[in-house]
């Protein structure tokens, strides 16, 4: 049965700890990437990465790091610098569609809750 | 850069009611544009997708069109259930390949019997 994993489903930390968030997927996807949630926020880009050893900065990238060193693996650590890491933390892989639409296919989310 | 706007919600129908979600966009050459949906304390699930203009995407009822002329991707269904109860999000990929989505804030739907 195909698809992206994410765990924990609920994780809780101390302020000033890093904590590591898991994704896994077995679509045989290229593309993965890391989204943030926030209360009438939408999603917005953390990290991604297109191929196995490269990844790039989204659009809120500071206070986190990533690494991609297996196909089907892509966690994104979330650090001591990040200034509001409480949020609902979301994993996606893409392969090209048809007609290169780059359609996303989505874990079931990490709510993580710093105190 | 690349931007979508939908309607705020929450929005509040009767059941079978019809329904209009509307997002517009602005984009750099020729995105794909897509709905999701999420329910409660869950991921997001591809509703449906267009890749160039006047295409229309639909799954389960739901449909958008692709409207380039008035850079628009509505989403509607004509008979709406207590199942559709969620929220909506409309996004869009650059034309330039992997490199992530840009979503809307999400609009609220609730369906009431």
């Amino acid at each position: 049965d195909g698809g992206i994993t994410q765990s924990p489903k609920y994780l809780f930390r101390k302020e000033g700890q890093n904590v590591t968030l898991s994704c896994e997927q077995n679509l045989n996807h290229d593309a993965m990437y890391w989204y943030r949630q926030d209360p009438g926020q939408g999603l917005r880009l953390i990290y991604y990465s297109q191929i196995v050893n490269d990844f790039q900065k989204g659009d809120i990238a500071e206070g986190y790091s990533v690494s991609r060193e297996k196909k089907e693996s892509f966690p994104l650590t979330v650090t001591s610098a990040q200034k509001n890491p409480t949020a609902f933390y979301l994993c996606a892989s893409s392969v090209a569609g048809t007609s290169g639409s780059y359609e996303q296919y989505f874990g079931p989310g990490t709510r993580l809750t710093v105190t | 850069g690349n931007s979508v706007t939908q309607m705020e919600g929450p929005v509040t129908l009767s059941e079978e009611a019809f329904l209009t979600i509307n997002c517009t966009y602005t984009a750099t050459g020729y995105p794909s544009l897509f709905w999701y949906v999420q329910y409660p304390g869950e991921g997001l699930q591809l509703l449906l997708k267009a890749t160039k203009a006047d295409d229309k995407g639909s799954n389960k009822g739901f449909e958008a069109t692709y409207r380039k002329e008035t850079t628009s991707f509505h989403l509607e269904k004509g008979s709406v259930q207590v199942s559709d109860s969620a929220v909506y999000f409309c996004a869009l990929s650059g034309g330039g390949g992997a490199d992530g989505l840009t979503f809307g804030k999400g609009t609220h739907l609730i369906i009431q019997p």
